[in-house]
């Protein structure tokens, strides 16, 4: 079955230590993206890839880094820059087409940080 | 104002009843629109694209008003099942980049 695979669910980190977060997606998309989201707020994009070697930064990329080497993976790592880094982290993925913008999501991955 | 304004709730309806929220949106140029379920700790996943026209898709109706800037979200007899916190979702066009924007959600709770 297609779809979007976060790695790990659960992650204790740390202050000042930084982590990766790992996402593949076997749907064939083209983009890919990092959203965060936080107790009573809607989710905020972090950063976002439309093709393979390319990304730009979303609302809140200050504190986080990612690569786009292949197209089936944009790993997402949170830095100890990063000054509240301890929320829930979804990937997500969609075809580049000219109309609506549907997601696909991951399950997510919990970061907690100590 | 926020880009996209949600009623938090929670929302707390008895099983069968019929329940109703609006979201509104800051943005006339908004372009499309839609509402996704996310249920307790899990990720959000598309419930329905809301069209012009308005859509249903069984037990739930989506429908825009352009005019006022806002999308609602009907489900008529509901379930258990029903219980999850539902996002709206807007997509507008900015400097010629389109971008999604999440709203906090809408808490529902359906009671037996």
């Amino acid at each position: 079955d297609g779809g979007i695979t976060q790695s790990p669910k659960y992650l204790f980190r740390k202050e000042g230590q930084n982590v990766t977060l790992s996402c593949e997606q076997n749907l064939n998309h083209d983009a890919m993206y990092w959203y965060r989201q936080d107790p009573g707020q809607g989710l905020r994009l972090i950063y976002y890839s439309q093709i393979v070697n390319d990304f730009q930064k979303g609302d809140i990329a200050e504190g986080y880094s990612v690569s786009r080497e292949k197209k089936e993976s944009f790993p997402l790592t949170v830095t100890s820059a990063q000054k509240n880094p301890t929320a829930f982290y979804l990937c997500a993925s969609s075809p580049i087409t000219g109309g609506a913008n549907v997601l696909t999501f991951g399950a997510g991955s919990r970061l907690t940080v100590l | 104002r926020k880009e996209v304004e949600q009623d938090p709730g929670p929302f707390n309806v008895p099983e069968g009843a019929t329940v109703a929220f609006n979201c509104t949106y800051s943005n006339s140029a908004s372009q499309s629109f839609f509402w996704y379920r996310q249920d307790c700790r899990k990720e959000p996943k598309l419930l329905m694209s809301v069209y012009s026209s308005g859509n249903e898709d069984g037990r739930f109706t989506a429908q825009l008003n352009r005019a006022s800037q806002y999308i609602s979200l009907l489900i008529r007899d509901s379930k258990l099942s029903d219980s999850a916190t539902y996002l709206c979702v807007v997509n507008s066009l900015r400097f010629g980049n389109e971008k999604l924007t999440f709203g906090t959600g809408t808490r529902l709770t359906i009671i037996p």
